[in-house]
């Protein structure tokens, strides 16, 4: 079975500040992750994904994650946070192994940015 | 161009009535997917489909849920008498797809909202 943690419900950040959103997965293959972010009112956008290849992926809005494998991590970065990044963050994960296609997702955890 | 789109984006329904939701996912988009997502917390899938194969019905809550796609355009989720718990925003998503599984994105339209009173 595959599965995402998202241990934090709310991260909390100063304008100008870097940012990260922590996300762990676990799959019995090799792990296809992504980053979802959720506007208040508006459906899931996209924001990077890791397949293979170089584990730090950079994504939309100047946001990048950090696969790590032995950790079994994928945390979401972002060098300096915007107030307009205050938003629903969702981890996801598909286990490359299985033809199942559907993604798995985390809880969420929600991004305040401070001026 | 045009995103997924949903319909209704509200809906409240009374107790034991039946509920249809529709999706129209992206042109051209061969999977198209089924989430539903509880007040506080993440999605969950339902239901997937993949051009003419058979759908994956592994996250189906229920007999009463139940869902349809024409070809690879739109699709339908039917709850059959709905109960309180099915209240919850459903989301539908489209993706483009490939024969050996490469995971393309999956798009998401903005939800019905379903209120089951």
């Amino acid at each position: 079975a595959q599965s995402v943690a998202q241990p934090e419900d709310q991260v909390n950040v100063a304008e100008g500040n870097p940012l990260t959103v922590k996300c762990t997965y676990s799959v019995s293959g090799n792990p296809y992750l992504f980053w979802y972010v959720q506007y208040p009112n508006r459906g899931l956008q996209f924001l990077l994904k890791y397949i293979t290849g170089d584990n730090l992926v950079k994504g939309s809005y100047g946001f990048e994650a950090e696969f790590n494998k032995s950790q079994t991590s994928f945390h979401l970065k972002k060098p300096s946070a915007l107030v307009s990044d205050s938003a629903l963050y969702f981890c996801a994960v598909r286990d490359g192994r299985t033809g199942r296609r559907a993604l798995t997702f985390g809880s969420g955890t929600r991004l305040q940015v401070q001026p | 161009g045009a995103g997924v789109s949903q319909s209704p984006s509200n809906k409240v329904t009374e107790k034991g009535k039946d509920v249809e939701l529709r999706c129209d996912p992206i042109s051209g988009h061969t999977a198209l997917y089924w989430y539903r997502q509880r007040l506080g917390q993440g999605l969950e899938f339902l239901i997937y489909f993949q051009g003419n194969s058979a759908p994956d019905k592994s996250g189906l809550p229920s007999d009463r849920f139940s869902a349809e796609r024409t070809g690879e355009s739109v699709s339908t989720l039917t709850i059959q008498r709905t109960q309180q718990e099915d209240s919850a925003v459903y989301l539908c998503a489209s993706s483009s797809s490939s024969a050996s599984g490469q995971p393309y994105e999956q798009y998401f339209g903005p939800g019905t909202r379903l209120t089951v009173t």
